[in-house]
């Protein structure tokens, strides 16, 4: 596509709940990266795919986090027992390769968890 | 952990005015970037450098690349109302893999 897509744009879930935040990149780029933004702040870093791989995992908050991109395009961001401390947006970005630092972002998923 | 020291925070200036903001952290960085948030919308990349010392324009931007290569600078000239948002600088560097380390952002406000 022309942009990377996020869907949904917006998710309210109750605490305790699974949810699943879905990332489509710009068509052809091999690097697809998770953030996560809380109010007032700058982006953090989740976690990196290079093709089907997740090539770094370390900012994922914990064991309730994990994503997966089985094809080397979409990739799928899944929290599970979420937790009112999980609400922030998720933005997925995606560049060309893993050479390529620049990285073009979606528009994000607001999660807010009641 | 890296962090980036973006400042000022906020920012309220005149149209026409010319804004400064720099970005300062405690680690080298190989590359910077800078990007622009608009209200639920992502980050949009502005400007990237590569190479310490290097300066690089887009339109009324102007970035550079600081030789320490612990700090960046962003500029924009003769702003205008459309350049309302909040700006992010993201460091890379060679030890942190492919990730990127955000500042705190600079939210600008223009009066017309």
């Amino acid at each position: 596509g022309a942009g990377v897509s996020q869907t949904p744009s917006n998710k309210v879930t109750e605490k305790g709940k699974y949810v699943e935040l879905r990332c489509d990149p710009i068509s052809g780029h091999t690097a697809l990266y998770w953030y996560r933004q809380s109010l007032g702040q700058g982006p953090e870093f989740l976690i990196y795919f290079q093709g089907t791989g997740a090539a770094d995992d370390s900012g994922l908050p914990n064991d309730r986090f994990f994503a997966v991109r089985p094809e080397g395009s979409v990739s799928t961001l899944k929290i599970q027992r979420t937790e009112r401390g999980d609400s922030a947006v998720y933005l997925c970005a995606s560049s060309l390769d893993s050479w390529n630092t620049e990285a073009f972002f979606g528009q994000g998923t607001r999660l807010t968890v009641v | 952990g890296q962090q980036l020291n973006q400042s000022p925070q906020s920012m309220f200036i005149q149209e026409g005015e010319d804004v400064s903001m720099n970005c300062t952290s405690s680690s080298i960085f190989n590359t910077w970037l800078w990007y622009k948030q608009d209200p639920g919308e992502g980050p949009v990349l502005l400007i990237a450098l590569y190479k310490a010392g290097e300066l690089t324009s887009n339109g009324r931007l102007t970035a550079q690349f600081g030789i320490t290569r612990k700090d960046s600078f962003l500029n924009i000239s003769a702003s205008i109302p459309s350049d309302v948002g909040i700006y992010f600088c993201a460091g890379q560097s060679l030890n942190a893999g492919n990730m990127l380390t955000f500042g705190g952002g600079t939210r600008l406000m223009v009066k017309p």
